[in-house]
């Protein structure tokens, strides 16, 4: 079967660096997605990984390996909007999204 | 104005009725989905489409029917709703190309008494 793991929840103080982690197991790989939840509203689009290697993109960065099925996202300078859920969501080889059931990231002061 | 626009937002109704959930979007995108969302759960696909003459099953597709009316408007459909479909339901609309991001509607909550 398909499978995508992450953390449950998460503590993190603001202005400090958090990197939540997605391991993924797909039929096929087309991409990986890193999208922010806040709580009640819709999943907002966050970074992009296709290939190896790190992007980055402000605060955020996200990092691949799909060697080993494994992605980060990393966010520094953290402030309190950065409460929220981060999914983790993989392309397979039919072209669907397979979601993780996301991160929750507590920013405490 | 949002560019995914989901109506209603929040709906209670009984067990056994017909709903209709319905998604409109000003993106111009020809990709359109349905998605639940429950506590604990990642993202579900109901169903998706890819234009308007198509139309697919996701990976939870049973007790549910879509119509894709136009490019722009996707609905969804609980023919007898019943309460293990108590649900946050999103709709979501993506470009052409396999790695362009999905934009989500704010989501209607669905509880089925």
């Amino acid at each position: 079967g398909q499978n995508i793991d992450q953390p449950t929840e998460m503590t993190a103080t603001e202005g400090a660096i958090v990197q939540i982690n997605c391991t993924y197991q797909t039929s096929g790989f087309n991409g990986l997605f890193w999208y922010q939840q806040h709580a009640g509203e819709a999943p907002t689009f966050l970074s992009y990984n296709v290939l190896d290697g790190l992007e980055e993109k402000g605060r955020f960065s996200s990092f691949l390996s799909r060697s080993k099925g494994y992605s980060y996202l990393l966010l520094k300078e953290l402030q309190m909007k950065d409460s929220a859920s981060y999914l983790c969501a993989v392309m397979d080889s039919n072209y669907q999204l397979i979601w993780g059931a996301g991160t929750k990231l507590i920013i405490k002061p | 104005d949002a560019d995914v626009t989901q109506t209603p937002r929040n709906r209670i109704t009984k067990t056994g009725k017909r709903i209709m959930l319905e998604c409109s979007q000003t993106k111009g995108h020809d990709r359109m989905y349905w998605y639940r969302q429950d506590p604990g759960l990642g993202l579900r696909l109901i169903y998706y489409s890819f234009d308007v003459k198509d139309i697919n099953k996701g990976e939870i597709s049973d007790g549910y029917s879509v119509s894709r009316q136009a490019q722009a408007k996707f609905s969804l459909s609980l023919e007898s709703a019943i309460p293990n479909q108590t649900a946050l339901y999103f709709c979501a609309t993506s470009g052409g190309l396999n790695n362009q991001p999905q934009h989500f509607g704010d989501g209607t909550r669905l509880s089925i008494l």
